[in-house]
């Protein structure tokens, strides 16, 4: 199965700056990449994703970049806001093993 | 967007009892399901795959026999957690997904505390 791998673990960033996730794969047949955001305590919910034929997507604040050929995506949010302090996943192809997750701390 | 309801949302049972935690997707028809589990602070751990009318696909270290999976329709998965320990104790979380590949729909999760 896929492998995936998350860096980094927490991350801590000024309301207003950026924020970046990466997530490496091991599979290159795999062709979804989904980014999921959990709240304590609560489900986790799709915020992005992108399929292996479009190398960027973008819906407002939040960006997903996929790089094929090295097998990394990102996922960007820009201004953050603290609202947007949460747990962070990404996950590879269809067999939706997820990362380790990243915990993003934004600081009023 | 597609909606999954989980049920319990949670649960308190002794040890050595089995509990019985149902995924449903209520708008949409579910080929595949997953099943996760989630320690505190931790990623969400694939247990297993469950397809509809077929047996579920058990990831590496997770016992068949102890959790029970059945998907015996296309909007409803349940997963058995049999004997159950105190290790046991987690957070249990379903998806559903309409086809592949294709965004899965997360139900809000089962706490379990086995004492």
């Amino acid at each position: 199965g896929e492998n995936v791998e998350q860096h980094p673990s927490t991350l801590s960033v000024q309301e207003g700056d950026s924020a970046v996730i990466k997530c490496t794969y091991s599979d290159s047949a795999s062709n979804y990449f989904p980014w999921y955001k959990q709240e304590l305590g609560k489900r986790p919910q799709l915020i992005i994703d992108i399929r292996s034929n479009v190398g960027e997507k973008k819906d407002q604040r939040i960006a997903v970049t996929l790089n094929k050929t090295a097998k990394h995506f990102s996922l960007h949010i820009t201004e953050t806001q603290p609202e947007d302090s949460a747990v962070y996943f990404c996950a590879a192809s269809n067999d939706m093993r997820f990362g380790a997750g990243t915990r993003l701390t934004v600081k009023p | 967007g597609a909606v999954v309801s989980q049920h319990p949302s949670w649960v308190i049972c002794k040890s050595g009892t089995s509990v019985k935690i149902e995924c449903r997707s209520l708008d949409f028809q579910a080929t595949t399901m997953f099943w996760y589990r989630q320690f505190p602070k931790q990623s969400l751990m694939l247990m297993a795959t469950s397809n509809e009318g077929s047996k579920a696909t058990y990831e590496q270290g997770v016992e068949k026999d102890k959790f029970l999976i059945n998907h015996a329709s296309l909007t409803l998965s349940t997963l058995t957690v049999t004997s159950a320990h105190p290790e046991d104790s987690s957070f249990y979380i379903c998806s559903a997904r309409p086809g592949s590949p294709a965004t899965q729909y997360f139900g809000p999760g089962t706490r379990l505390l086995v004492l």
